[in-house]
């Protein structure tokens, strides 16, 4: 278990529709980075939060979009739901610090599926 | 030419066999680099982390790290097949970039 966890598990949507996805911090961790994770694909980076501030963005239309609270848990948030937009969701936790290497645990995930 | 990559394979051996995983990159201005195992259905798992050239070891886990060639390896000593999944590599310079995986399958 790595304290990270993640709402819902599972999800449908159909095209068009907005969707909120959460995620809760594994304790003593500031940081949190989003990713997209397709059939037979490796995670893809979203986006990452630091401070309750967008720290870095990967490749994503902007119709992705995040928060992330002074109790550093986060959302993502996706509007304008695609059918490729069908996959699993990671949040990962981290401690980003100028002493220590940061290492990223992941959540159990959210599987959204767009039909 | 993708970021990070690996073999897909699958990659099969032996129960007790060595299982050796391989991973290029094409930043060299990548800090760290890890080793991620992922279950089928699961989330990525770290096992292994390493920035320094050379090798690391835990356990029955073994990292190599060669930066002048853009290349890191890991290593799984006596497989098992506990050991069956998918191993990520994932490098970072600020944000974390993930290959697609190697799948392992060890035979009993």
């Amino acid at each position: 278990e790595t304290g990270v966890t993640q709402s819902p598990t599972h999800l449908i949507k159909t095209r068009g529709q907005q969707v909120t996805l959460r995620c809760s911090s594994q304790s003593g961790h500031n940081t949190v980075s989003w990713y997209q994770q397709a059939l037979g694909q490796g995670p893809q980076f979203i986006f990452q939060y630091y401070r309750e501030e967008e720290n870095g963005r990967g490749n994503f239309p902007p119709r992705f979009s995040g928060l992330q609270f002074p109790n550093y848990s986060s959302e993502l948030n996706v509007n304008a739901l695609e059918l490729d937009d069908s996959a699993l969701y990671l949040c990962a936790s981290s401690l980003r610090d100028s002493q220590s290497l940061s290492l990223q645990y992941f959540g159990a995930g959210t599987r959204l599926s767009v039909l | 030419q993708k970021e990070v990559e690996q073999n897909s394979g699958p990659l099969s051996v032996p129960e007790g066999a060595i299982a050796s995983l391989n991973c290029t990159y094409s930043d060299r201005g990548s800090q760290s680099f890890f080793w991620y195992r992922q279950y089928s259905g699961k989330s990525p798992e770290l096992i292994m982390f390493i920035y320094s050239n050379g090798d690391k070891e835990d356990g029955r886990f073994t990292a190599q790290l060669n930066k002048a060639s853009q290349y890191v390896s890991l290593l799984i000593r006596d497989s098992q097949p506990s050991d069956s999944a998918t191993y990520l590599c994932a490098v970072t310079r600020g944000d974390m970039r993930f290959g697609a995986g190697t799948r392992l399958t060890v035979k009993p």
